[in-house]
């Protein structure tokens, strides 16, 4: 499998544009989770699904956050309009549900955004 | 108090010591316990995972659950340079939590 897979790699915007991150999650994977990572708040989860529903939104900072998963291996994190304060890496996890437990989740590379 | 509070760091350790790690977390109905390694510019990748209380080892790396405690912890025996990342531990359950990091520097 090629892992979760994370696109763009790097997005550079300037303020009020909209930002599209996208992800595909590992085949099989039930779970996909939106993270969002600086330096001065560290990992931050944003919002999660399950079977392609979104559970808990409860992380994302503002309405100006949207995120989406039309089918089991596709889900977006829009941003609209960005702001110089959404520069942060973010990152797409995937993961299963064990029987009695939850497994690990295996993250995608990262978006690096950049705001203008 | 924050779900999951993590010695925040940075922690530096000789070469050959043994680092070690720590976690406490508050949601008793965790089940799920893993540690994350993650280098400078790159993703989060698992190293350890744990379920129940007692010690699991895997090479150099021991993780320890004390669920009456509420702590788990990461210990890194013979450390070498290449342990030289930030840490995280994720306790998942009814929620999913993650530690804010701790910054180990290994020093040759």
């Amino acid at each position: 499998d090629a892992g979760v897979i994370q696109s763009p790699r790097h997005e550079v915007t300037e303020m009020g544009q909209e930002v599209t991150l996208r992800c595909k999650p590992i085949s099989g994977h039930d779970y996909l989770f939106w993270y969002r990572q600086t330096m001065m708040r560290g990992l931050e989860l944003l919002i999660y699904f399950n079977n392609n529903v979104p559970i808990d939104d409860s992380g994302m900072p503002e309405d100006r956050f949207s995120a989406k998963m039309p089918n089991a291996s596709f889900s977006t994190l829009k941003i609209q309009p960005s702001e110089p304060r959404d520069s942060a890496v973010y990152f797409c996890a995937s993961s299963s549900q064990g029987a009695l437990s939850y497994n690990e989740q295996f993250f995608g590379p990262g978006t690096r955004l950049t705001v203008l | 108090q924050k779900e999951v509070e993590q010695n925040s760091g940075p922690l530096s350790v000789p070469e050959g010591a043994i680092a070690s790690l720590n976690c406490t977390y508050s949601d008793r109905g965790s089940q799920s316990f893993f540690w994350y390694r993650q280098y400078s510019g790159k993703s989060p990748e698992l190293i350890m995972s744990i379920y129940s209380n007692g010690d699991k080892e895997d090479g150099r790396f021991t993780a320890q659950l004390n669920k009456a405690s509420q702590y788990v912890s990461l210990l890194i025996r013979d450390s070498q340079p290449s342990d030289s990342a930030t840490y995280l531990c994720d306790i998942t359950g009814n929620q999913f939590y993650f530690g804010t990091g701790t910054s180990l520097t290994v020093i040759p």
